[in-house]
């Protein structure tokens, strides 16, 4: 039993294209959150949502837009990929904004070549 | 906004050793600072976590120190072991309803 699942695990892309990365949590939780991890292993917050509402929106190219359509599901659509868009994603989710402990799901490795 | 410094950036020690992991953090109103690790290929998790009413909290080998004054928490592992090789981050908020901030993360290499 997963508790934060996302699909896909790797995602290899032509610049130029779009993708979707799907995320789930099974845990009851009414935060999700959006993290992308680059080569150098920062982690950096880019979206959170609390009941389907986003809360926490970072400095973020509008290439890239979250959509939870309810509050197990967030995902993230990413338009007209760059070279520097490539990095690990990691879906996350909590029982409240900020609230302990953040679960992570297992990341999709994007790749844009 | 917060800002977590984490160092050092990374840390090669002998197994049975003892590693210690440093974090800075800028706003003094943080009260809760918990530890992830992210083993190669694998997604963060939480190891430990301490909040500001305590200055130390310890299970089994590892241990978090906390200075609220200085702005500064640690990360103790003892007798450290191969399996203790993983990329580890610190991270502070204001507690509920507050994003974490995560430090720069520190890769430890414990050589068998």
């Amino acid at each position: 039993d997963t508790a934060v699942s996302q699909t896909p695990k790797y995602l290899v892309t032509q610049m130029g294209n779009d993708k979707s990365i799907k995320c789930e949590q099974n845990l009851g939780h009414d935060t999700m959150y959006w993290y992308k991890q680059d080569s150098k292993k920062f982690l950096k917050i880019m979206f959170s949502y609390n009941n389907k509402e986003l809360i926490i929106n970072e400095t973020v190219p509008n290439r890239f837009s979250p959509k939870s359509p309810d509050k197990a599901h967030l995902n993230l659509h990413i338009n007209s990929l760059e070279l520097g868009d490539s990095a690990v994603y990691f879906c996350a989710s909590s029982p409240r904004p900020g609230q302990s402990p953040l679960h992570f799901g297992n990341g999709t490795r994007l790749t844009v070549t | 906004g917060e800002n977590v410094e984490q160092h050092p950036s990374t840390l090669s020690v002998q197994e049975g050793d003892s590693a210690v992991i440093k974090c800075t953090y800028s706003d003094s109103a943080s009260n809760y600072f918990p530890w992830y690790k992210q083993e190669l290929g694998k997604r963060p998790q939480l190891i430990i976590d301490i909040r500001s009413n305590v200055g130390e909290k310890k299970d089994q080998r590892i241990a978090v120190t906390l200075n609220k004054t200085a702005k500064h928490f640690s990360l103790h592992i003892t007798e450290t072991q191969p399996e203790d090789s993983a990329v580890y981050f610190c991270a502070a908020s204001k507690g509920a309803g507050n994003m974490l901030t995560f430090g720069g993360g520190t890769r430890l290499m414990v050589k068998p």
